[in-house]
């Protein structure tokens, strides 16, 4: 069965960087985009970005663009999000997800997600 | 960007009654790309219905999406104890795609 596994939680301090995993298994990890959403407390979730892990190709939210940088490891099907300058504004649970179809832009598999704290 | 306004922001009823919710947004977007998702506390969205109307893989009949353009509705038919949760809808028709801010789903 499709299963996305995300690394555990982090706490990181103003202007630190984060990098949060999503390992993929149970299907053809070059075959479906992956996407990366987060969600602070008491809000609806922010779509940031995503990437195709076939060739590398990304599309990131314009208001997260210089500070996020998605990649992949084929060999390994896991996918990376690394978001850097970290403030207050950035604690929330990140997640990755996936869709039905290789190019939906709606989720039916998630990560467990991770959170991100940012405190000094 | 499209800005999706959910109402109400919560709503309180017992189970056995129907539900009605909405999301309006703006400007329009197409009706293949509407989704609503099911969150409750400590758990990620679940996917309940895309191109508006269209139940994902395992939902129940008694959950139905109807709407296009700007006005869009996800309604449940007679509420079970397991459907008091967050909703949200969601739009994939242009980047960046955009989450309303979500109704509660509250128990009378």
């Amino acid at each position: 069965q499709v299963q996305l596994v995300q690394s555990g939680a982090e706490v990181k301090k103003p202007g630190a960087s984060v990098n949060v995993s999503c390992k993929t298994s149970g299907y053809t990890f070059t075959n479906f985009y992956i996407h990366w959403l987060r969600q602070a407390p008491g809000q609806g979730p922010e779509w940031m970005g995503v990437i195709d892990p076939s060739g590398s190709r990304t599309t990131y939210a314009q208001k997260l663009q210089g500070r996020v940088t998605m990649t992949r490891d084929t060999s390994t099907d896991t996918v990376f999000m690394e978001l850097s300058s970290l403030t207050s504004g950035d604690t929330a649970v990140y997640y990755c997800a996936r869709g039905p179809f290789r190019g939906s832009n709606w989720y039916n598999y998630w990560g467990q997600g991770t959170l991100v704290t940012v405190s000094s | 960007e499209i800005v999706l306004t959910q109402s109400p922001g919560t709503l309180s009823l017992s189970p056995g009654e129907r539900a009605t919710l909405s999301c309006r947004a703006s400007p329009g977007v197409g009706s293949n790309y509407l989704a609503w998702y099911q969150q409750k506390p400590g758990q990620a969205p679940r996917l309940l219905m895309y191109g508006a109307s269209t139940r994902a893989t395992g939902v129940p009949d008694r959950f139905s999406g109807s709407g296009s353009g700007t006005d869009f509705t996800l309604t449940i038919s007679r509420l079970e104890p397991e459907d008091f949760a967050v909703y949200y809808c969601q739009q994939s028709g242009g980047s960046p795609f955009t989450f309303g801010g979500g109704t509660k789903l509250e128990i009378k």
